[in-house]
Parts: structure tokens; sequence; C-alpha cells
């Protein structure tokens, strides 16, 4: 069983208002990930990292931020939020073995009105 | 680029067994996956292709053709709970090598 774990689960938040979604993994694993999922819609990657001080912008173009301090951890952070972010954010996690699969926690469901 | 297409519902029978298609356009084709996702859950790994062929486990079996883009799950001897979103997913070279592009999801209702 996966060991990845996202907080908060669920968030109403007013727009303009920062907030931080975080993710976090006892796995070791080097790689991990975030999805934004609209409901009946596919997962679209907007930042990835793979390993400490490493983080890039995934295909969809996002208004957030991510950091990779630690191996474990890669919070996501919305500056001023908006009801545009409204969505599903889904965390992952994968390792370096030659399948690679990718891991997910539980996701965040944000709401900003 | 990758464009990846599955059908958007589907309906079985319990007992049955049922074949999601999957197919997908990529200019460095690193390996295909299948994920199952249930309402309001994370997705959760099924089964991987990288070579042409099957790959079978348990009452589930993938297939990959690489000339003709193309993929399968096979779902076998259905149970309710295999009532769930089916999520066919491209891995490319590009980027570092292990980015996916996921299709939207077959929407799978096993009925009694």
């Amino acid at each position: 069983e996966a060991d990845i774990y996202q907080t908060p689960r669920y968030l109403v938040i007013g727009t303009g208002k920062k907030i931080t979604l975080e993710c976090s993994q006892t796995m070791g694993h080097d790689k991990m990930y975030w999805y934004q999922q609209d409901p009946g819609m596919e997962l679209h990657l907007i930042h990835y990292s793979y390993g400490v001080n490493s983080t890039e912008k995934g295909d969809l173009s996002s208004e957030s931020t991510v950091s990779r301090i630690r191996t474990e951890h890669f919070p996501l952070t919305l500056e001023s939020a908006r009801p545009s972010h409204t969505s599903q954010y889904l965390c992952a996690s994968s390792d370096w073995g030659l399948v690679n699969e990718q891991y997910f926690g539980p996701g965040t469901r944000l709401t900003v009105t | 680029g990758q464009n990846i297409d599955q059908p958007t519902e589907m309906t079985a029978t319990e007992g049955a067994i049922v074949q999601i298609n999957c197919t997908y356009q990529t200019s460095g084709f690193n390996g295909l996956f299948w994920y199952q996702q249930h309402a309001g859950e994370a997705p959760t790994f099924l089964s991987y292709n990288v070579l042409d062929g099957l790959e079978e486990k348990g009452r589930f079996s993938s297939f990959l053709s690489r000339s003709k883009g193309y993929s399968y799950l096979l779902l076998k001897e259905l149970q309710m709970k295999d009532s769930a979103s089916y999520l066919c997913a491209v891995r490319d070279r590009a980027g570092g090598g292990n980015k996916l592009t996921f299709g939207t999801g077959t929407q799978l209702k096993v009925e009694l």
C-alpha cells in the first residue's frame, strides 16, 4: 500500500487568499508530481520534481508554485486563490525502477468562492 | 505531445468479460499504464506495458501493440466493485522520461 498523504482533504476558501496544499510520502521516492483533475475529466500534470531542489512545470499551465526542499515533501502554493482554481489536486510519487508506476495520494478538493 | 482516446462509458454484467480500448499517438513512447479510479478517490495502478503483447495479472490483463498505437484492458469475472473509471496513460521519453499523459477515462458500470 502506498504511503502518500495530502492535507487538507477538503478546503473551501475565499477569493484572494493564499493557500498551501501539503503532500508527503514516506517511500523515499525521488520523483513527485502534482495533477489537477476536474470532475469527469482527465488528470493534467501541473508540476513535477525529480529530486530535492528540482521542480518543473507540467503540461497544463498553472498559477500555482511548488517547492522541494526535502525528499518527502512537495507542497503546492496558490498566492491568490480564484474561483477558476476550484478543482481536485492529486499528488503522486514514483521511484526510479523499471516500471516507475506512480502512487497517488487521496487528493485535495479545493473550492474557491 | 500525446493524444489518447478511450470510450467515455461502458456497461457490463456481473460475471462477464469487458474490454476497454485505448488508442494513442506519441513521439517518444516509453510505456503505457492502466489505472483504476473509484469516484472521489485517487487512481490506483493496475498494469504496465512497454513491449508488445499481453500482460496478465489475476482477473485483469492488458495488451499493447506499439505499431498500432493501441492497448486494451481486459477485465474478467466482473464484480460490482469493478464499477469505476479506467484511465489509460502514456509515458513519454521527453522531460526526464517519467511524465504521464492521461486519457479522459472510461466509466465502467457493472450491473446485476
